[in-house]
């Protein structure tokens, strides 16, 4: 079965650093796709990135960047320049690529507190 | 750009009454999906929907239902609800089951009393 794993529950970071978020998944599935959302206090569920298992690139969108490492099955979110507004939950998903219906499975989350 | 719609986005019902939820995909999106979020916890899928047909069951009571009509939008049906029921409903949408990005609601709060 799949499984995604978020080992750190809290982080803490200075505003206008950089913080990595760690996420390491299990599959045996050769295609897959990672994903990783923020949700604010607000409780909505905001997409950041994507990146696909057969993708070579490592994704980068804005002050996001997956370091995708396939061997080691693990897909870090590092946020760059962090801003006050990144204070945050962030959860790590990753879509079934065996049922091929795109469901995600989800960690458990990290709650992310930028402080100034 | 267009986002995905939920309503209502915040429902208050009692134990064993109904309760319908609604979703509306972002244009085009043909995949919708159903997540549940209990306090403190990640997001659990219920049930997903491609092309008005069901594509995909979770761990959905038998108490809920949930179709996509021709327009695309979708309803997720609860009776009998239960203190437990209540979550944070969320219903997202791609634009197909393999696309490289899902989008998610607002979400329903839904408080069983």
């Amino acid at each position: 079965a799949q499984k995604i794993t978020q080992t750190q529950p809290g982080m803490f970071v200075q505003e206008k650093e950089a913080v990595t978020l760690d996420c390491t998944y299990d599959t045996s599935d050769q295609s897959y796709g990672l994903f990783w959302y923020k949700q604010p206090s607000s409780g909505e569920m905001i997409f950041l990135i994507y990146q696909g298992s057969y993708d070579e690139q490592n994704a980068t969108e804005g002050r996001y960047s997956l370091n995708f490492q396939k061997a080691r099955k693990s897909a870090n979110l590092v946020i760059s320049a962090s801003q006050l507004g990144d204070s945050a939950m962030y959860f790590c998903a990753m879509s079934d690529g065996s049922s091929n219906t795109g469901k995600l499975i989800f960690g458990q989350g990290t709650t992310l507190q930028v402080k100034p | 750009a267009a986002g995905v719609i939920q309503s209502p986005r915040h429902l208050i019902k009692e134990k064993r009454e109904t309760a319908t939820l609604k979703c509306y995909p972002i244009p085009r999106h043909d995949t919708v999906y159903w997540y549940q979020q209990g306090p403190g916890q990640d997001p659990q899928f219920l049930i997903s929907f491609y092309e008005k047909m069901q594509s995909d069951k979770g761990s959905i009571p038998d108490r809920f239902s949930a179709q996509q009509f021709s327009d695309y939008h979708s309803e997720l049906n609860m009776s009998s609800l239960e203190l437990g029921d209540s979550a944070l409903y969320f219903c997202a949408s791609s634009l197909d089951r393999l696309a490289r990005e899902q989008y998610f609601g607002p979400g329903t709060r839904l408080t069983v009393t």
